[in-house]
């Protein structure tokens, strides 16, 4: 039971590269958010998806755009990056009416340079 | 949005319990309070949540004051895996996804 898998685990860019971040879940889950961490903070909201086919902005979305492919996946994606974009990247999951338990992928390292 | 305050860091003696505090003044009737802890170079991991009783789980213990301005994570026995950073979370917009908004957390070390 894998959980939420991440893809890449590390990533390096060059500003004004655009990349993807690819997440799955197999847990059947209806909701799934996309967060970043920046050393020594919290984690801060980028954009979530409370279902299939809905997108919603979170606390920090300019520079971002997202895709709810299909139940399982859920990808964030930089158009143009830029070094203020360096951060761990979180996607998490969860069962839409179970008072948000989220299940929290690995992270992917993203270094713009 | 109703903001939670916790202390920055705490510090405990290993087996000894540990009380984390919260405070959260403005919540709303239909906040949920949630805990989360994240271990160094891992994603958060749920731990316990309440909305007003309190409550109990192999984790750990949640226990919320009668007015619901405030609530305390208790860890009955720390150990040196739960050192580690502790958010206190309100769930907004429940209905709409169970989006959470993290705050700065407080960090806590066990000494051994």
């Amino acid at each position: 039971n894998a959980g939420v898998t991440q893809t890449p685990k590390f990533q390096v860019l060059k500003t004004g590269q655009s990349m993807t971040l690819q997440c799955a879940q197999d847990m059947n889950h209806n909701s799934m958010y996309w967060y970043r961490q920046d050393p020594g903070m919290g984690l801060r909201l980028i954009y979530y998806s409370a279902s299939e086919g809905t997108t919603d902005k979170g606390e920090v979305p300019n520079g971002y755009n997202v895709s709810r492919l299909n139940k399982r996946e859920f990808s964030l994606r930089l158009e143009s990056a830029a070094p203020s974009q360096t951060s761990v990247y979180f996607c998490a999951s969860s069962a839409i009416r179970t008072a948000g338990e989220l299940f929290f992928g690995e992270g992917s390292r993203l270094t713009v340079l | 949005d109703a903001k939670t305050t916790q202390p920055n860091s705490m510090e405990s003696n290993e087996e000894e319990p540990v009380h984390l505090p919260c405070n959260h003044s403005t919540i709303s009737g239909t906040d949920y309070i949630h805990w989360y802890r994240q271990l160094p170079s891992q994603g958060p991991e749920y731990v316990i949540h309440g909305l007003t009783s309190n409550v109990n789980n192999r984790m750990a213990s949640l226990a919320i004051a009668e007015d619901r301005k405030s609530s305390t994570l208790i860890l009955h026995r720390a150990t040196l895996r739960d050192a580690a950073v502790y958010y206190c979370i309100l769930s907004y917009l429940y209905n709409q996804g169970g989006k959470l908004i993290f705050g700065q957390g407080t960090e806590l070390s066990v000494k051994p």
